[in-house]
């Protein structure tokens, strides 16, 4: 099984601050991964896939970059309605595999 | 509107069997690969179980392997989850979610239903 860690397990930042989670697979996944939002009580939103594309209507200021085994996904300027936790996940092969979860809290 | 409506979770004793259903809508369901990804109470996503777009193919966790089964009718548009012999680490909200793509087996989920809460417990 491909294994994802993700961190930090969770950051508080102020808003307006760049927010920068990392996701390392524990194999050469090429560009099978996938960030996803999700807030208390609800189900997970997909925000980038394919490691840097930005799903539609998602706003900008997410974004998402690597290949191979590490990559980044950054929230360029926090805002308050970005408070959530962000999962990574990978594709490349079953069992479909998530890191651990990053929760993300307003300082 | 395209959606996906769980149902069927409750609290059921260990050892006992629950089918979990889950109502698509708006879009064809017979050309879309389908998943079940699950949360335990306070811990991350897990995936579940997957059905291939032409039921060719299922593919489970190890986890829950030889427990559950993963069906579709698609007279009915809905997708199944048929838990077995469950235990109380099975307790988790259950989720269904859709690949992006068409036919695509492995691809990111963008629609997700809203999950549907199973408890194993005496």
């Amino acid at each position: 099984d491909i294994q994802m860690t993700q961190s930090p397990s969770s950051l508080s930042a102020s808003v307006g601050d760049r927010v920068t989670i990392t996701c390392q697979a524990s194999q050469d996944i090429t560009n099978y991964l996938n960030w996803y939002q999700q807030k208390p009580g609800k189900a997970p939103k997909l925000l980038i896939y394919d490691a840097s594309n930005l799903e539609t209507g998602v706003p900008s200021r997410f974004s998402g970059s690597g290949s191979g085994t590490d990559f980044t996904f950054t929230i360029r300027s926090l805002q308050p309605e970005d408070i959530a936790t962000y999962y990574c996940q990978q594709y490349d092969n079953v069992p479909l595999t998530f890191g651990g979860g990053t929760k993300v809290e307003i300082k | 509107q395209v959606q996906l409506v769980e149902s069927g979770g409750g609290v059921v004793q260990p050892g006992r069997s629950l089918r979990l259903s889950c109502a698509a809508s708006g879009f064809t369901f017979s050309t879309y690969a389908m998943h079940w990804v699950r949360q335990a109470p306070g811990k991350g996503l897990e995936w579940v179980a997957f059905f291939s777009y032409d039921g060719s193919n299922k593919y489970y966790a190890d986890s829950v392997g030889g427990r559950f089964t993963i069906s579709r009718d698609v007279s009915k548009n809905t997708l199944y989850l048929q838990m077995n012999s469950l235990r109380a680490e099975d307790t988790a909200v259950y989720y269904c979610a859709r690949p992006r793509e068409v036919a695509d087996s492995w691809d990111a989920f963008d629609i997700w239903g809203q999950g549907t809460m199973v408890t194993v417990s005496s």
